[in-house]
């Protein structure tokens, strides 16, 4: 049963460009949660998804970041007009079911650098 | 709002010596508690967890965390820490509340080093 997988595992982009994160999740779960990890820093959520829900976005800045989990394909994190405050690495996790108790499983990560 | 504190930045200890990594938390109501580790370049992998019961909880790799609810903690310990330990240990805690049941708060990580 392979993990949670997740492309490119590094992204340059130049300011300005956009950036799309790929992140497919473990197989039968359905809940994906995304999470950025600034330099030296933890993880900060950002977004918790369904098929085809945004269920608690609270961690998403407002502007140029969106988030996608359709129905067929994987889920997208999406950012458009980078800016160099975007450098940081951006893991996706995802869980079987909903609800606090149940493990969330990370991939390896989309390493972000905005020149 | 829920959060995680690891006092320690960066940890080094003797390959053979006993680890104990800090955790202090603040939640309204009963936490869900989590240790994760993070190898350089690597995703995170799940040594622990807590929800309730009893209050020492064993993981992966010879680890063990001890709830405790009076002071607010949850630190990790090991007995005999190996070179392949080496890696950044977060401390998370969960659910929000609300509907976010999904969402993890973490600590700032602790680098733990291990000298031969």
């Amino acid at each position: 049963n392979a993990g949670v997988m997740q492309n490119p595992r590094h992204l340059v982009r130049r300011r300005g460009q956009e950036a799309r994160l790929r992140c497919s999740p473990m197989k039968g779960h359905s809940h994906v949660y995304w999470y950025r990890q600034l330099p030296e820093e933890g993880l900060k959520f950002m977004v918790y998804l369904q098929k085809e829900n945004i269920i608690d976005e609270s961690g998403m800045p407002k502007e140029r970041f969106s988030a996608e989990f359709p129905k067929e394909g994987p889920s997208i994190l999406r950012i458009q007009q980078v800016v160099r405050g975007d450098s940081a690495a951006y893991f996706c996790a995802s869980s079987l079911n909903y609800g606090g108790t149940d493990e969330q499983y990370f991939g390896p990560g989309t390493r972000l650098t905005v020149t | 709002a829920q959060s995680v504190t690891q006092p320690d930045i960066h940890i080094t200890v003797s390959e053979g010596a006993s680890l104990e990594l800090r955790c202090n938390y603040s939640y309204g109501a009963t936490p869900y508690l989590f240790w994760y580790v993070q190898s350089p370049g690597q995703g995170l992998q799940l040594l622990l967890k807590y929800f309730s019961g009893d209050t020492l909880v064993q993981g992966i790799k010879g680890f063990e965390a001890e709830f405790k609810r009076s002071q607010s903690s949850f630190n990790l310990r090991k007995p005999s820490v190996h070179w392949s330990d080496a890696a950044e240990y977060f401390c998370a805690v969960g659910p929000d509340g609300g509907t976010s049941y999904g969402k993890l708060t973490f600590g700032q990580g602790t680098i733990l080093t291990v000298h031969p």
